[in-house]
């Protein structure tokens, strides 16, 4: 069974204070991991996959195998941060995609 | 490119009636496209995965017979919320991948608000 844990319902920090947005995941194979974001009165989109290890607006994630986590980082939260971010995981294939609940994060001006 | 449209994006409906909600992909095939519900300030719950010309395959604990799943072409997946009930009021959002892609990368519609009186 995949699973995808969130711990945190909300997140609030101050601006130009660092962000890390915990995901832990559970699964048998090789995963795929990602992180969605859903900004207010927007539609959920990718923000970054961990397979392209790329920086999107400033935020990283990394895999890590040992911890079976795949935390999202930021050094300094900016207001246009505050949004939705939900983790997701799919194994090969891409057939089946589980969503974390989703943390809310609240930037503080 | 790669959009998701919903379609419509609210509907009321009185209990006891249908009500079917369309999610397109517009400029892509998708070999696969999921169902969600979403209450309010609450995560995604994935409904059913459905293959294009194969039966949806539903998640534990959601009624197939209620929530019927059609998946004629690769571009239209239909939801059908059969004799809705208010406790069916909800937000539910269709995704897509993109089968000419490799990514994983998941297209998203805009959600569809269902109210049921």
């Amino acid at each position: 069974a995949q699973r995808v844990t969130q711990p945190e319902k909300l997140l609030s920090v101050f601006k130009g204070a660092p962000v890390e947005l915990k995901c832990n995941y559970s699964y048998s194979g090789s995963p795929e991991l990602f992180w969605y974001v859903q900004y207010s009165r927007q539609r959920l989109q990718l923000l970054l996959r961990h397979i392209s290890r790329e920086s999107i607006k400033g935020f990283t994630a990394d895999l890590n195998k040992g911890e079976t986590s795949f935390h999202l980082k930021k050094p300094f939260a900016q207001e246009e941060d505050s949004a939705m971010y939900y983790c997701a995981l799919s194994g090969r294939g891409y057939q089946k995609v589980t969503f974390g609940t989703g943390t809310k994060l609240q930037v503080i001006p | 490119g790669a959009v998701v449209s919903q379609h419509p994006s609210w509907v009321i409906c009185k209990s006891g009636t249908s009500v079917k909600i369309e999610c397109r992909s517009l400029d892509f095939q998708a070999t696969t496209m999921f169902w969600y519900r979403q209450f309010p300030k609450q995560s995604l719950m994935l409904m059913a995965t459905s293959n294009e010309g194969s039966k949806a395959t539903y998640e534990q604990g959601v009624e197939k017979d209620k929530f019927l799943i059609n998946h004629a072409s690769l571009t239209l997946s239909t939801l059908t919320v059969t004799s809705a009930h208010p406790e069916d009021s909800s937000f539910y959002i269709c995704s897509a991948n993109d089968r000419g892609r490799s990514t994983g990368e998941l297209f998203f519609g805009e959600g569809s608000r269902l109210t049921v009186l």
